[in-house]
């Protein structure tokens, strides 16, 4: 399973790292992926990583957020700075490539002064 | 990037009924890299077909998938009240992965 954490309400401008722990799976023998879902709308694919730590990012946070893994603790993060409003939503930690099969129970951002 | 649009946005149906939801690319998906998801109020999104036709695993037979190229379709043969929810579809036939803005089931 994948657990989320590390979410919470920070000001616009600022900065929070998020968590997502791989347990019955390697994180990093898998694509591993951030989905967000602003409140009431639909879902948007943020960031992959896989492989050495190969990383894509959609146009909307690039240069923002920076995806990473740490393989002894089996954790994948999502670093984001310089968070928006329109930032605010469920992030999900997602396994795979084409799809995704296996989601995390998600941790709320909400980006607010 | 391919821009995918689902319809129609809402679908009323009863329990036993058939369900017919569609989703059309703005270009033709590559390998039919074509995905659906169901998601409940609270709930993560699930997988439920993938390549277009693929049930995941655990999926029951009445969930069915079909299409190519820019039209899919999702088919739910008899609704169980369980299957009332928000579906989803998803294309990685491009670089960049894009969900379509769902289809919600709901009940009549």
């Amino acid at each position: 399973q994948l657990v989320e954490t590390g979410g919470g309400l920070i000001q616009p401008g600022g900065s929070l790292r998020l968590s997502c722990a791989g347990s019955g799976l390697t994180v990093s023998g898998n694509y591993m992926d951030w989905v967000r879902q602003a409140p009431g709308k639909g879902l948007e694919w943020v960031s992959l990583i896989y492989g050495g730590g190969t990383a894509y990012y959609a146009d909307s946070v690039k240069g923002r957020f920076t995806i990473s893994r740490d393989n002894s603790k089996n954790t994948v993060y999502l670093q984001m700075n310089i968070l928006r409003d329109e930032d605010t939503a469920i992030y999900y930690c997602a396994r795979g490539r084409t799809h995704f099969d296996l989601w995390g129970q998600g941790t709320l951002v909400t980006v607010s002064s | 990037e391919i821009v995918l649009t689902q319809s129609p946005g809402t679908l009323s149906l009863s329990p036993g009924e058939r369900a017919t939801l569609s989703c059309r690319a703005s270009q033709s998906i590559s390998n039919s890299q074509l995905a659906w998801y169901q998601q409940k109020p609270g709930q993560a999104p699930r997988l439920l077909i993938y390549d277009a036709s693929s049930r995941a695993t655990g999926i029951p037979d009445r969930f069915s998938g079909s299409g190519s190229g820019t039209d899919f379709t999702l088919t739910i043969s008899r609704l169980e009240p369980e299957d009332f929810a928000v579906y989803y579809c998803q294309q990685s036939g491009s670089s960049f992965v894009t969900f379509g803005p769902g289809t919600k089931v709901d009940i009549k």
